[in-house]
């Protein structure tokens, strides 16, 4: 199975500071078709987990544009530009290039 | 709107058989793949289950192969999960994700497998 092993797992932040979280698989995410089938989840406290980006950079409809993501091969980063209360959460990268999908562990942002 | 809603969750007894059920709307659920994702209470998310629109193509975890069963009804827009010989590790909020790729997900039903 791939391993997604992310970075930190705790991240405290400041009001209107960025942040960033990283992610690296054990294998290469780069898919048969040439994409690369990386995903970013964020789950607040208390709901389901939402898709936030997919195929590395590209944000779902209706994320802020304060989130981006970037990265190849195996190494990729979600970043958040300016931190607001409500992006309080866990954090969670997922590769779909392989069976069985797999997921890091999550990473807790928190405001400090 | 995308809508996926789980139900069947409970309460059951190590060795006992419980059986999950997802309605979806919103979109046209037989062109979709769907998944079980699950979370253990405070815990990360674990795969658990995909199968294609057909219902052609079935993958399982390796910890609940043998045990659980994936099934759909694109006439009911409806998406199973049959689990048997439940386990005290199985205990996890189970979500239904749309696409083979997962992106919308329900709001989960919460499985507590305990004597």
């Amino acid at each position: 199975d791939v391993v997604m092993t992310q970075s930190p797992l705790s991240l405290p932040v400041t009001l209107g500071q960025p942040a960033s979280i990283s992610c690296r698989s054990s294998q290469s995410l780069v898919y048969s078709d040439g994409n690369t089938y990386l995903s970013w989840f964020q789950q607040r406290p208390g709901q389901s987990p939402r898709r936030l980006i997919y195929k590395v950079s590209n944000r779902d409809s209706g994320v802020p544009d304060r989130f981006s993501g970037s990265g190849s091969g195996t190494d990729f980063t979600l970043k958040i530009s300016r931190v607001e209360a409500e992006d309080v959460g866990v954090y969670y990268c997922m590769q779909g290039t392989h069976w069985p999908r797999t997921f890091g562990q999550g990473t807790k942002v928190e405001i400090k | 709107e995308v809508q996926l809603v789980e139900s069947g969750g409970g309460l059951v007894q190590p060795g006992g058989s419980l059986r999950l059920s997802c309605v979806a709307s919103g979109f046209t659920f037989s062109t979709y793949s769907m998944n079980w994702v699950r979370q253990a209470p405070g815990k990360g998310l674990e795969w658990v289950s995909y199968i294609n629109p057909s219902s052609s193509t079935i993958l399982y975890a390796d910890s609940v192969k043998g045990r659980f069963t994936i099934s759909r009804d694109n006439g009911k827009s409806s998406l199973y999960l049959q689990m048997n010989s439940l386990r005290a590790e199985d205990t996890a909020i189970y979500y239904c994700v749309r696409n083979w790729n997962p992106d919308y997900w329900g709001q989960g039903t919460l499985v507590t497998v305990s004597s």
